[in-house]
């Protein structure tokens, strides 16, 4: 089983559109997640962290569930702007495993006209 | 927004050769970090690096690769005699301690072993 697991899409979507992103990990000592935005051969750049609680920024909605081992992403009123592969990662902290981010393959969005 | 240096964005090189990846990391960060993307594939660690030493390696980083912080800016990534599948798109990140979860990653090297 892959260690974090993602739909791979594509989504198309229009602009104005709600869609969600589901993830699952699979190693129950995860203790950090977060979502991550990459455009076409560029960086990740980190969109959110995701809380047991659920976070919201703008637009933006992450939630975790431990229990089921599950993170989701909701966006609202899609933009084009939105366009992108998100990646689901998921982290252990301790010892000397920091910053050691264990990505999924990703989510490809294309939000149209 | 300081931001996370990496040159060349462009490597292409004859399997067999040595090629040193450059990162000049956010200056206040103190932890170190080289990812890499093959093309289609996810993103995956390869190294971490603190103190002036490796914390964590994955089990792609073998003997052919190598990291160091040459001096008080920049940190490398070497390998050592290159091989077909070490074409890939090589990320540096950087993370301070106030929050060493949170990356910063470069915009990249596009390796291409030929």
């Amino acid at each position: 089983r892959k260690e974090v697991e993602q739909d791979p899409g594509p989504f198309n979507v229009p602009e104005g559109a709600t869609v969600a992103f589901n993830c699952t990990y699979s190693n129950s000592a995860s203790q950090s997640f977060f979502w991550y935005r990459q455009d076409c051969r560029k960086e990740p750049k980190l969109l959110m962290s995701v809380y047991s609680s659920g976070n919201e920024d703008g637009r933006f909605t992450a939630q975790l569930n431990r229990a089921s081992q599950y993170i989701s992403l909701l966006i609202r009123d899609s933009k084009l702007s939105d366009s992108a592969t998100y990646l689901c990662v998921v982290t252990r902290t301790g010892g000397t495993s920091y910053g050691k981010l264990t990505f999924g393959q990703g989510t490809i969005l294309t939000v149209h006209p | 927004e300081p931001e996370v240096t990496q040159t060349p964005s462009h490597q292409v090189t004859q399997m067999g050769q040595e090629v040193i990846l450059r990162c000049v990391p956010i200056s206040n960060h103190l932890y170190f970090y080289w990812y890499r993307q093959i093309l289609g594939q996810k993103v995956e660690f390869l190294v971490s690096f603190y103190n002036n030493e490796i914390s964590e390696k994955s089990e792609i980083f073998d003997d052919q690769f190598s990291v160091e912080r040459p001096d008080g800016s920049n940190f490398t990534l070497k390998i050592r005699s290159t091989k077909l599948e070490d074409s890939a798109m090589y990320f540096c990140a950087s993370s301070g301690s106030g929050d060493i979860e949170k990356l910063f990653f470069g915009s990249g090297t596009q390796l291409s072993v030929l």
